[in-house]
């Protein structure tokens, strides 16, 4: 069972598009993780957020985490074929020590 | 630079059978935990080894089971493989501080039951 829902669950743009992914929950995280998967391979981890309301960015990539740590979002701007990818949040929950997977959102970018 | 490195990367098996799957981790790290991932899903918890001693376990059945050793590295049991099995096994190499869990994975063992 899943704790963590991600949305969409799949996504089909054209390069030069945005978009953004969605993570949320009921729970709140200590910390909450974004990774990137190819087929085939393990996820590669792209950021760390632990504050409330923290903004990162990542070249073209914006990772938010929600004020009260149970929600966080990754916009992409003018993506490239190269993005493509299974895009995963993992968090840990309040007084936890593992990670807990959403079930990813697949991103295709067409060229 | 040795990041996580896992071994065999692929292995087909029959139901009954039983593996072993191996996990070498980051240079440092005393934690190292596994997931397995089906098609379509994202990993789910199996085990997390701390220094040698099981720290968390996920709902699988006694079917699975783990051990870290001195030098941290690790492995993975299952017996009595099922069809079900099938799933792409992830060691994850992490670090704790002391407000935040980061984790490293390796490229991952492919297991196929037929």
């Amino acid at each position: 069972t899943q704790l963590l829902e991600q949305s969409p669950q799949f996504l089909s743009i054209q390069e030069g598009e945005n978009l953004t992914v969605y993570c949320n929950s009921s729970s709140v995280f200590s910390s909450l993780q974004w990774y990137r998967q190819e087929p085939g391979e393990g996820p590669v981890l792209l950021v760390t957020v632990v504050t409330g309301g923290e903004v990162k960015k990542l070249k073209r990539l914006t990772f938010q985490f929600g004020d009260a740590r149970k929600d966080s979002s990754l916009h992409i701007t003018a993506a490239q074929p190269g993005d493509t990818g299974l895009y995963l949040c993992a968090g840990v929950w309040e007084y936890g020590n593992k990670l807990v997977f959403g079930a990813g959102t697949i991103l295709r970018v067409k060229s | 630079d040795a990041g996580v490195t896992q071994s065999p990367t692929h292995l087909i098996k029959t139901r009954g059978q039983h593996v072993t799957l191996r996990c070498s981790p980051i240079s440092g790290h005393k934690s190292v935990s596994w997931y397995q991932q089906v098609l379509g899903q994202g990993p789910q918890f199996i085990f997390q080894y701390y220094e040698k001693e099981e720290r968390g376990r996920g709902n699988f059945p006694d079917r699975f089971s783990a051990r870290q050793f001195p030098n941290y590295s690790s492995e993975l049991n299952v017996n009595a493989l099922l069809l079900g099995d099938s799933a792409l096994y992830l060691c994850a190499s992490e670090t704790a501080n002391t407000n935040k869990l980061e984790a490293f994975f390796g490229q991952g063992t492919r297991l196929t039951v037929v």
